[in-house]
């Protein structure tokens, strides 16, 4: 099993620029999430995905959407990147929502 | 929502020693899971150890182990016999009824020769 992969591993970003940050994983988990990670601070939650077809919003959901039309993927759209939105992301997966999150490498953004 | 709070920013370790990591944590549910993760200077997060807030014995993963104490609301992580290896950040972090991780801020462990 490849795990939780991400791509891309880094990516810069113009202001308003619009991206996709692709998450997959390949252990047939039903949970999944994407976290944001700034200096200083732990991990901030963003969206997460109890199984395809279901989304919800976490503690930082402004300025991203997801979707899940399938078990392996979970994509995190920026549709309009700010500043802001400079960070590294981590997307995780879990058997269900109760079980140990494991994470993927992690995509660091700059947007400038 | 739920807070997680690691007061110590970074810690320093003399190889072969011990080192207590403080998490404590303020929830009102009656359920809930704490975990511990590693990320090393490499960028990755690592899971290294899980309790349940039901669980009658700490738990304990190789040299990692978890001193809950579930009135104190803390779950502190213990390492035992440190390494170069161990040099990283150390995330603590709880899922409560909503299932949601919320994280602290980590602290950054340095293991010296």
């Amino acid at each position: 099993n490849a795990g939780v992969t991400q791509t891309p591993k880094f990516q810069v970003l113009k202001t308003g620029q619009s991206m996709t940050l692709q998450c997959a994983q390949d252990m047939n988990h039903e949970y999944m999430s994407w976290y944001r990670q700034d200096p200083g601070m732990g991990l901030r939650l963003i969206h997460y995905s109890v199984g395809a077809g279901i989304t919800d919003q976490g503690e930082v959901p402004n300025g991203y959407n997801v979707s899940r039309s399938t078990t392996e993927d979970f994509p995190l759209r920026l549709l309009s990147a700010a500043p802001s939105q400079t960070s590294v992301y981590f997307c995780a997966s879990s058997e269900d929502r109760e079980e140990t999150q494991y994470f993927g490498p992690g995509t660091r953004l700059l947007v400038l | 929502a739920q807070k997680i709070t690691q007061t110590q920013p970074g810690m320093f370790v003399q190889e072969k020693e011990a080192v207590t990591l403080d998490c404590t944590y303020d929830t009102s549910d009656p359920s809930y899971g704490l975990f511990w993760y590693k990320q090393p200077s490499s960028g990755e997060m690592i899971f290294l150890i899980y309790q349940g807030s039901y669980d009658q014995q700490n738990a304990t993963e190789g040299r990692y182990s978890l001193n809950f104490q579930k009135a104190r609301k803390s779950a502190n992580l213990v390492i035992s016999a440190s390494q170069l290896g161990d040099s990283a950040m150390y995330f603590c972090a709880m899922r409560g009824n909503d299932y949601k991780l919320s994280f602290g801020a980590g602290t950054t462990v340095t293991v010296r020769a």
